[in-house]
């Protein structure tokens, strides 16, 4: 079975500093991956970043970054110089074989 | 990348009745998922819909309440049916393509429907 963990229900940080969104998953699968989405006020889910749980570097996309432990099973997301698009829900999901899991969403508010 | 077009964007209906929501996508996809997005809540994965065979359907979540469509590798359309106020969410369709680099799920608007 696949849980994905967000323990943060809501978070705010202001304009241009930055912000770490926690994670935690379990999996039963070998093979697998670990990305963040984000779903703004619009309700388009929008992947922000990915990581293939095989690769031991951290993944980063310009001012997202993920710290990734595998043994503890951990994958947050940190934001860096944050922006006022930056506030939405983001969720953690693991991706097994052509299955998502999500977890319960952090919704970030960027203040200016 | 994959571009999916939902319909309808938004609907309210009566309880009892029946909604069809659409999901066309650009491309020819082996499997198109559906989820469920309660208020507040994740997005649960409701089935999964392969072209010419029926729909695989999660834990909790039936074909006579949630019959599924495929006609063809473009298209999709759940019918959410007898509905109550507990049906009261946000329905995606999604698909997988290739994104930047890697494997995406790429989502539709989704559909939000009322129930009252």
């Amino acid at each position: 079975a696949q849980t994905v963990t967000q323990s943060q229900p809501e978070m705010s940080v202001q304009e241009a500093e930055t912000v770490t969104l926690s994670c935690t998953y379990d999996t039963s699968e070998n093979n697998y991956d670990l990305v963040w989405y984000k779903q703004p006020p619009s309700r388009q889910m929008i992947l922000v970043i990915r990581q293939e749980a095989y690769k031991q570097q951290n993944a980063t996309e310009n001012r997202f970054s993920v710290n990734f432990q595998k043994a503890a099973k951990s994958f947050s997301l940190k934001i860096s110089d944050s922006q006022l698009g930056d506030t939405a829900m983001y969720f953690c999901a693991s991706s097994g074989t052509y299955k998502y899991i999500f977890g319960t969403g952090t919704r970030l508010k960027v203040l200016a | 990348s994959a571009v999916i077009s939902q319909k309808p964007s938004r609907d309210i209906c009566q309880r009892g009745t029946s909604l069809t929501i659409q999901c066309q996508v650009d491309s020819q996809v082996t499997m198109m998922f559906w989820y469920r997005q309660q208020p507040g809540q994740s997005l649960t994965l409701i089935a999964t819909a392969n072209q010419g065979s029926e729909a695989t359907y999660e834990s909790g979540f039936v074909i006579d309440k949630f019959p599924i469509s495929r006609p063809n590798l473009t298209f999709s359309t759940l019918t959410v049916s007898n509905m109550s106020p507990e049906d009261s969410s946000i329905y995606l369709c999604s698909v997988e393509g290739w994104g930047r680099g890697g494997p995406e799920a790429f989502f539709g608007q989704g559909t939000r429907l009322t129930v009252v």
